[in-house]
């Protein structure tokens, strides 16, 4: 079985400031690993997910993740957020070949002015 | 784009009422889950379905049912509503198919309040 933790349930920064969300995993079985965004009054939307060859990971908008293998992480980065950027983020684990997926218990960030 | 439409975004009902939460999806997905959303507790899979007719039990089953008659709708049942079961309900769909594909899509969720 899989599992996600996410080691902070809230996370404050100052705008223009850099931030990392950390997400470690369980798993017996190769997985593919997603960042999920849900914005106030909205549903989740894919962030970004790694699912195999490059650790590093990028999204659109400035995000990006690093899949670590032997420290089962899977942090998510900004090096400079926007007030926009507020909003919560679920870290998920998904095992290879499966489509059920494992959510963290997410992580709000706060970007203030 | 995936749409996920989920039939309500706020509803009330009262205790010991049977609830309905209604989603279609109208990408063809083969896959679709109903979750509850918990502060603190992230999202909880209550069923999921592979198939139409198929269903599996998730990680919270205990107080709901689910029906998948038609291969875009995936219903979520509480059979007598109970105040413990006050939360969001997110539905999602998903592809079987390449690991390209493998995404949830997700409905804009409904929170249900029972009084």
């Amino acid at each position: 079985a899989q599992s996600v933790t996410q080691l902070d349930s809230q996370v404050p920064v100052f705008e223009e400031a850099p931030v990392e969300l950390r997400c470690n995993y369980s798993s017996s079985v190769s997985v593919y690993l997603f960042w999920y965004v849900q914005y106030p009054n909205q549903g989740l939307q894919l962030l970004l997910k790694y699912l195999s060859g490059s650790t590093l990971v990028e999204s659109i908008n400035g995000f990006e993740a690093e899949f670590n293998k032997s420290q089962t992480s899977f942090h998510l980065r900004k090096p400079s957020v926007h007030i926009s950027d507020t909003a919560e983020y679920f870290c998920a684990v998904e095992r290879t070949g499966g489509f059920k997926t494992i959510f963290g218990a997410g992580t709000r960030l706060f970007v203030k002015a | 784009d995936v749409k996920v439409t989920q039939s309500s975004r706020y509803l009330v009902k009262r205790t010991g009422e049977k609830v309905f939460l209604e989603c279609v999806q109208d990408m063809d997905h083969e896959n679709m889950f109903w979750y509850r959303q918990d502060p603190g507790l992230g999202l909880r899979l209550i069923y999921f379905s592979y198939d139409v007719k198929m269903k599996e039990k998730g990680d919270i089953p205990e107080g709901y049912s689910v029906s998948r008659e038609k291969k875009e709708r995936f219903s979520l049942i509480l059979e007598s509503a109970s105040t413990n079961q006050t939360s969001m309900y997110l539905c999602a769909s998903s592809s079987t198919g390449t690991a390209m594909n493998t995404e949830a899509f997700f409905g804009q969720g409904t929170r249900l309040t029972v009084v």
